[in-house]
């Protein structure tokens, strides 16, 4: 079985200062991992993917995550926070079977972005 | 390509209705999924269909059932509407071809059930 815990409810920042938001996973094989990013009233829309290739995935819009195995850890950061990122981030562990997957959402984190 | 689809948008029920959620995708995957989203719950499954024919339950499947229409339709029915499924409910689709098990997500379904 798989979990997800991200670890804030709330990151509020200041336009312009870096962007932390944690990820701890638990998983019995290799995970794969990823953010999703849902802005209000819309869906939701993949911001990056780590497959255990590059410990070090970059996404869209400045982002990128850190997988680190020895953490059981996947945390998102951007150096410098715009408005247009003020949105519920969404950690997402996949299942391991083959030719389909579960998906298991940790309960998100709301980023809220300040002028 | 029009992605995920979902009918319809917004729905209002009285406890007791019931009702049909549809969604459709055009990227040919074999996988599709119906998620419920709660505040402060992340998104959680309640059916997936892995592949045409195929459907099993998720976490939540109570109140709920499905059919794997065709390869690019899987439906989410509500026999007896329950105001605890007053819920934002999204689909998703996933290929076989998409080795790294990416979904896809449609717009969403904001359904109320008084």
């Amino acid at each position: 079985a798989q979990s997800v815990t991200q670890l804030d409810s709330h990151v509020s920042v200041s336009e312009g200062t870096p962007v932390l938001l944690r990820c701890n996973y638990s998983s019995s094989y290799s995970p794969s991992l990823f953010w999703y990013v849902q802005h209000p009233n819309k869906g939701l829309q993949l911001l990056l993917k780590y497959t255990s290739a590059a410990t070090l995935v970059k996404g869209i819009n400045g982002f990128e995550a850190e997988f680190k195995k020895s953490e059981t850890s996947f945390h998102l950061t951007k150096p410098s926070a715009h408005m247009s990122d003020a949105a519920e981030y969404f950690c997402v562990v996949s299942g391991p079977d083959p030719g389909y997957s579960t998906l298991t959402f940790g309960k998100g984190t709301m980023l809220l972005v300040s002028p | 390509n029009a992605g995920v689809t979902q009918t319809p948008k917004f729905q209002v029920l009285k406890t007791g209705q019931s009702m049909t959620l549809q969604c459709a995708q055009d990227m040919n995957h074999n996988s599709m999924y119906w998620y419920r989203q709660d505040p402060g719950m992340g998104l959680r499954l309640i059916y997936y269909s892995a592949s045409e024919g195929t459907t099993d339950k998720g976490e939540v499947p109570n109140g709920y059932n499905v059919s794997r229409l065709n390869k690019r339709e899987f439906s989410l029915r509500l026999e007896s509407a329950a105001p605890s499924q007053t819920s934002v409910y999204f689909c998703a689709s996933s290929g076989q071809s998409s080795h790294y098990y990416e979904q896809y997500f449609g717009p969403g379904t904001r359904l109320t059930v008084t």
